[in-house]
């Protein structure tokens, strides 16, 4: 099983909708999760981190953290063609982030 | 602030040639780390350097050899370049304070071909 698992996608989505992104982790010590975008042909960067169970919400992007369940999400509010991207969710244990594969995200204007 | 930088962005190689992919990061942080990256595969740590002086492994270092040249510089040496080590190569660095919120950032990139 690997550590980090997303939803396989792609996800196509029409732009102002909802993206819902999901990664499950299989590792209970593990302290925070990141979401980095990757744009096809360039480096990850940072869309935002959680490290508490709940809700944390930046401009258009919502991170929900449920460690009971070894699961995070991201939601992407009102989908921008500039959104379309690949999203990796990464999990930080002992100061190694392990990475999950990515969901590639097609926002159709 | 330049962040993390990487020499050289393109390289082919022929199988059993060496090189070294040199990376360097101004914002003082302490980790720096290597990964590949293969598509449908995401991000694999081949070695990391949680502070000046030391090396670790990662998932997957064979082939590798690495040195943290000092705290700004981390790079990392192919001897024997194989057809599978073909990949785009990060490399990235973190403060790793032991804070919840320690982030990494990332370089533009090594894409690297083996023939």
């Amino acid at each position: 099983q690997k550590e980090v698992e997303q939803n396989s996608g792609p996800l196509s989505v029409p732009e102002g909708a909802i993206a819902s992104l999901n990664c499950t982790y299989s590792d209970r010590g593990s302290q925070s999760f990141f979401w980095y975008r990757q744009y096809s042909g360039k480096s990850p960067e940072l869309i935002m981190f959680i490290y508490s169970n709940g809700d944390k919400e930046d401009g258009r992007f919502t991170a929900q953290l449920n460690k009971a369940s070894q699961y995070v999400s991201l939601l992407i509010r009102d989908s921008q063609p500039s959104d379309s991207a690949t999203y990796l969710c990464a999990v930080l244990n002992d100061y190694k982030l392990s990475f999950g594969a990515g969901t590639t995200v097609t926002v159709r204007a | 602030n330049a962040g993390v930088t990487q020499t050289p962005k393109f390289q082919v190689l022929k199988t059993g040639q060496s090189m070294t992919l040199q990376c360097a990061q101004d914002m003082n942080h302490n980790s720096m780390y290597w990964y590949r990256q293969d598509p449908g595969m995401g991000l694999r740590l081949i070695y990391y350097s949680a502070s000046e002086g030391t090396t670790d492994k990662g998932e997957v270092p064979n082939g590798y050899n690495v040195s943290r040249l000092n705290k700004r510089e981390f790079s990392l040496r192919l001897e024997s370049a194989a057809p599978s080590q073909t990949s785009v190569y990060f490399c990235a660095s973190g403060r790793t304070s032991g804070s919840y919120s320690d982030t990494q950032y990332f370089g533009p990139g090594t894409r690297l071909t083996v023939l």
